[in-house]
């Protein structure tokens, strides 16, 4: 099997910039995608391709990787960006799919 | 729009077996992979399965590798879930995923099912 590995929780106050990383040594030639999902919601993708952005996401969602850690940024969070966000990513082989254990990313 | 609607879940006994349906509407649902995806209550989320466009390729995580089958029906627009010799880690609600055009990740999600194993 294979596993991601994220920080159960994060905090920032309002305005900053709030980094969530997530570890896995298959990142150097998989993508990392990130999933953003709020209570009693299914979740909803944020960053795909490691740092591309689904149309409809706010601009101030980001992504990148390096080596082995991926990153999902957060310029500027505010209230209603609290939730849990999830990586996701592949083996090296692509076919075993795997999501990290998730993060509480709390904006108070 | 898209649309996933999954049915199937239960309250059922420890090594009992049990089926899951999704029908799927708002794209041509025989040109994507689909993917089931579970989430026990109050805990992380888990990749439980995928299927290919045509059920030339299936996947499964090791937690449910030789209990839980996946199928599909494009004439129905339907994707199915078997489970076998449940077990109470196995409760979960179980989410039916489409995959997207070009990579491993989904981007249309169902609102899930309540799987319970329990005696």
């Amino acid at each position: 099997s294979y596993e991601l590995t994220q920080p159960p929780s994060v905090s920032v106050s309002p305005g900053q910039v709030a980094r969530i990383t997530c570890s896995g040594d298959a990142l150097p030639k998989k993508y990392a995608y990130w999933y953003q999902q709020k209570s009693g919601q299914a979740p909803v993708l944020v960053i795909y391709d490691d740092s591309k952005r689904p149309s409809g996401i706010a601009e101030r969602f980001s992504g990148s990787s390096s080596g082995t850690r991926a990153t999902l940024t957060i310029t500027g969070a505010q209230m209603e960006d609290e939730a849990d966000y999830y990586c996701y990513s592949t083996d090296i082989s692509g076919d075993y799919r795997v999501f990290g254990g998730g993060t509480r990313l709390t904006v108070l | 729009e898209v649309q996933l609607v999954e049915s199937g879940g239960q309250l059922v006994q420890p090594g009992t077996s049990l089926r899951l349906s999704c029908v799927a509407s708002g794209f041509t649902f025989g040109d994507f992979t689909m993917h089931w995806v579970r989430q026990p209550p109050g805990k992380g989320l888990e990749w439980v399965s995928y299927i290919s466009w045509n059920s030339g390729k299936t996947g499964y995580a090791d937690s449910v590798k030789g209990r839980f089958t996946v199928s599909r029906d494009n004439a129905k627009n339907s994707l199915f879930l078997r489970m076998d010799s449940l077990r109470p880690d196995d409760t979960a609600f179980y989410y039916c995923a489409k995959g997207s055009e070009s990579g491993p990740e989904f981007d249309h999600w169902g609102q899930g099912t309540l799987v319970t194993v329990s005696s």
